[in-house]
């Protein structure tokens, strides 16, 4: 039980396009999930909690305008990074909330060229 | 805010030996503790938890973990390593009181040898 799944977990895109990337609650409801970043060997970074049914909290320096997360069911999260530059190259995860505790995704390598 | 400090970044240990990972948190305030694997280019997948009860906590893989309140840690242990064990292990914390907010550590890379 409690699986996430994640949709792509590869992406390679030109400079200056959207990505979206899904994440899906396979077998329970989350009201919250949130999405991470990961450079490599370090730690996750939160970028924003996701709450369904209304607009996602980011952390400080996350640029709403750029990481678009939309949260319409209790299932499906997406994040979209809007105008995708290089140093947006990074490895993204989501995790979804069941009570008390996060079950992560796979995670998404994004990579642009 | 709570931190979580994972003093060993890198820990080698030969197969079939003992490991411990150690992970200290900074609030004494009642907290909820975790420990989570990752293997490369993947998620995490969560290894135990400690909540409430009994402070030492089995998990998957044959890992446990006690709390120590006083210590304000949650070291992970496994009695004897398997290659397959070679992975970033991370420890996180959440108050209970404040709802969903994780905070995780720097990550420890155990790396066993044959």
């Amino acid at each position: 039980g409690a699986v996430v799944s994640q949709h792509p977990s590869r992406v390679i895109c030109k400079s200056g396009t959207s990505v979206k990337i899904e994440c899906r609650s396979l077998d329970f409801q989350a009201t919250t999930m949130f999405w991470y970043r990961q450079f490599p060997k370090q730690s996750l970074m939160l970028m924003a909690t996701s709450n369904e049914g209304s607009k996602a909290t980011y952390e400080q320096g996350v640029e709403k305008d750029k990481f678009l997360i939309n949260h319409a069911s209790l299932t499906l999260s997406t994040l979209t990074v809007t105008s995708a530059h290089p140093e947006d190259s990074s490895f993204y995860i989501c995790s979804a909330l069941l009570v008390d505790t996060q079950y992560f995704g796979p995670g998404t390598r994004l990579t642009v060229l | 805010a709570q931190s979580v400090t994972q003093l060993d970044s890198q820990v080698p240990v030969f197969e079939e030996a003992p490991v411990e990972l150690r992970c200290n948190y900074s609030s004494s305030v009642s907290v909820y503790l975790f420990w989570y694997v990752q293997y490369p280019n993947q998620g995490l997948q969560l290894l135990l938890k400690y909540l409430s009860g009994s402070t030492l906590v089995k998990g998957i893989n044959g890992f446990e973990a006690e709390f120590n309140k006083s210590q304000t840690s949650f070291h992970l242990r496994k009695p004897s390593v398997h290659i397959s064990d070679t992975a970033e292990y991370f420890c996180a914390v959440s108050d209970p009181n404040t709802g969903n907010q994780f905070y995780f550590g720097t990550g420890t890379s155990l790396t066993v040898i044959p």
